[in-house]
């Protein structure tokens, strides 16, 4: 059975710091790994996908396959970073199984 | 290119009530999704439409819950009769029938089954 565990419920940084987002999974098949994002009082969105190897909004994840990990790293966080961010397995269904998520807040 | 809609966007009833919500995807968007998000987690799949085919409802308390899209286009889910546990976000979202695609969300309807 697929499974995502993101640790941290809460996750707090100081503006300018580094920032990373933990996430684990648990899957049988070739997985596809998605970072969405909800800011406050907007709805959920895609923030990066790990097969298109991009940097969004200064955000990158890499696909540990060994570690079976995709964590989200940002070099320097910014105040507008404070947000709720989910990390998603794609299955073979284009199922989309969910992490319960980390709430960021960067402190000014 | 406009939105998921949904509606209602609230939601108040009673144990044993009954209860409708409804969602337009995006136009073109052959596939529809529909999940719960209860406090504290992440969102659960329901149910999967393609077109107005169901893909996968293995989610789906068939025992309470019923979705359909008749046309291919719109959706509702209906929960009949809600339990005081069915309280959660109830999300919509559409995507392009293509792989990978991308899912786009509504912005969801709050449910609070007293």
């Amino acid at each position: 059975a697929q499974r995502v565990t993101q640790p941290e419920k809460l996750l707090s940084v100081f503006k300018g710091a580094p920032v990373e987002l933990k996430c684990n999974y648990s899957y049988s098949g070739s997985p596809e790994l998605f970072w969405y994002v909800q800011y406050s009082r907007q709805r959920l969105q895609l923030l990066l996908r790990h097969i298109s190897r991009e940097s969004i909004k200064g955000f990158t994840a890499d696909l540990n396959k060994g570690e079976t990990s995709f964590h989200l790293k940002k070099p320097f966080a910014q105040e507008e970073d404070s947000a709720m961010y989910y990390c998603a397995l794609q299955t073979g269904a284009n199922n989309l199984f969910f992490g319960t998520g980390t709430r960021l807040t960067v402190i000014p | 290119e406009a939105g998921v809609a949904q509606s209602p966007r609230y939601k108040i009833i009673e144990k044993r009530q009954s209860v409708a919500f409804w969602c337009n995807p995006i136009s073109g968007h052959a596939t529809l999704y529909w999940y719960q998000q209860i406090l504290g987690q992440g969102p659960k799949l329901l149910i999967q439409f393609q077109n107005n085919g169901v893909v996968d409802d293995s989610q789906l308390p068939k025992d309470r819950f019923s979705a359909e899209r008749l046309k291919g286009v719109d959706s509702t889910l209906k929960i009949q009769p809600a339990k005081l546990e069915d309280s959660a976000v109830y999300l919509c979202a559409s995507k392009t029938s293509g792989s990978p695609g991308t899912q786009y969300f509504g912005p969801g309807t709050r449910l609070l089954v007293l």
